[in-house]
């Protein structure tokens, strides 16, 4: 089956810093999706993406369907303290039974004040 | 109330209980799912519902048994479980099969 790499595993940047995460495939994916999820809460859906190069912007988060179709992006720009939080990509293609979304390890944010 | 909506939200059972978790969407949505998350480890597809027939079962224990009697409400019965199986427990639904899901906040689950 597919599987994701999503990087990197955690990140610690100071309040104000842009950050980027990535994730990649080893198929190709018709969709990605990129999820937030608190402490204790479940995912919630931040961005989705249906169309190679597709550039999609959410507020500060900014998420890229790389050209490939096996990777994508997601940027936070001018980071605060409440983007803490596990960040999650997913992915889909439409392949027979590998139709299931296939969702990375997540990348673990933290902001410093 | 909008969303997906998990009870409980925190739940310790002995491993010859017998329990259950709820899930009910507020979305009009016709695809349910169960996931479980575990530390360190990537989201796992219990089980998918899609207009209350099953369509998935990721070779699960026959501990965990799953029930959708309608396409809002999805239900997760828990019998003589193990330790291991200690998660957090996420309901997710979705318009149509496989499309974008949206969570329910989970539930927390400890097997003592």
């Amino acid at each position: 089956g597919q599987q994701l790499n999503q990087s990197p595993q955690s990140m610690f940047i100071q309040e104000g810093e842009d950050v980027s995460m990535n994730c990649t495939s080893s198929s190709i994916f018709n969709t990605w999706l990129w999820y937030k999820q608190d402490p204790g809460e479940g995912p919630v859906l931040l961005i989705a993406l249906y169309k190679a190069g597709e550039l999609t912007s959410n507020g500060r988060l900014t998420a890229q369907f790389g050209i490939t179709r096996k990777d994508s992006f997601l940027n936070i720009s001018a980071s605060i303290p409440s983007d803490v939080g596990i960040y999650f990509c997913a992915g889909q293609d439409e392949a027979g039974s590998a139709r299931q979304l296939t969702f990375g390890s997540g990348t673990q944010l933290t902001v410093l004040p | 109330e909008t969303g997906v909506t998990q009870t409980p939200r925190h739940l310790v059972m002995g491993m010859t209980n017998k329990k259950s978790l709820k899930c009910e969407q507020h979305l009009g949505h016709n695809a349910m799912y169960w996931y479980k998350q575990s530390a360190k480890k990537p989201l796992e597809l219990m089980f998918v519902y899609s207009l209350e027939e099953r369509v998935e079962n990721n070779s699960v224990p026959s501990r965990f048994s799953p029930e959708c009697p309608n396409s809002s409400h999805l239900f997760l019965h828990l019998h003589t479980l193990q330790p291991e199986d200690s998660a957090l427990y996420l309901c997710a639904s979705s318009p149509e099969v496989y499309t974008e899901a949206f969570f329910g906040q989970g539930t927390r689950l400890t097997v003592v």
